[in-house]
């Protein structure tokens, strides 16, 4: 069974990065899916960061391309995301996923999520 | 950048149907069949529903449906149970990125 856990801190400064790492379980990075990476303010509605696939393609989120960065480290069936410069608009739970084979723009298999708080 | 539309909440009695609309434009929805539903409970993480507009990942009951005309896809929940009450968010593939509506409560009366 195929699982994704993120972790790193739940609480990161103003102006710093968040970095945050999902690890794949039941299953190996290196197939025929997307990445993911989404995130869900406190009582709003969901958005997409960006995702990756087989590690040679990377799609951001146009807002939020000049701070984004998505990284896969195979040897250890990871994918990580680093936002650099957070503001409290960046307070939310962040998810990873994973796409159907071949991507469908969709996300079949979810972390249980983690809440990162912006604040000083 | 903007999100799909979605009314804000829909209701139904047990065994009733209830759909779920989602607007998009000719950039996104009208124009790829990559449009996916998820329901979500509260504190939990989204659980994808419907994929590539009719298309149900296993597991999912045949209660839940999915279609599209020109720039709006829907999402039929029919016989509807009480553990239907969730929040539903669509979703479309869009050039160069993925958009998500704005999120639709549905209700068990």
């Amino acid at each position: 069974q195929l699982q994704l856990q993120e972790s790193g801190p739940g609480l990161v400064k103003p102006s710093e990065t968040l970095s945050l790492t999902c690890t794949v379980s039941g299953g190996s990075i290196n197939s025929n899916h997307y990445w993911g990476w989404l995130r869900q303010p406190p009582g709003k509605g969901l958005e997409w960061i960006g995702s990756t696939y087989y590690s040679a393609n990377t799609y951001y989120n146009p807002s939020l391309k000049s701070r984004v960065t998505i990284s896969v480290d195979s040897s250890k069936n990871q994918f990580s995301l680093e936002l650099r410069s957070v503001t409290a608009a960046d307070t939310a739970v962040y998810y990873c996923a994973k796409s159907p084979p071949g991507g469908s723009a969709a996300y079949d298999y979810w972390g249980q999520g983690t809440l990162v708080t912006v604040s000083s | 950048q903007s999100a799909l539309t979605q009314p804000p909440s829909a209701s139904g009695s047990p065994g009733q149907s209830v759909t779920i609309s989602c607007t998009g434009t000719s950039s996104d929805v009208g124009s790829y069949n990559y449009v996916s539903w998820y329901q979500q409970h509260a504190g939990k993480a989204p659980k994808l529903m419907i994929y590539e507009v009719t298309k149900r990942p296993s597991g999912v009951p045949d209660r839940f449906s999915g279609s599209k005309s020109g720039n709006t896809a829907s999402l039929t929940v029919s016989g509807l149970q009480a553990e239907d009450e969730a929040d539903y968010y669509c979703s479309s593939f869009a050039v160069g990125k993925e958009v998500f509506g704005t999120g639709t409560k549905v209700t068990v009366l």
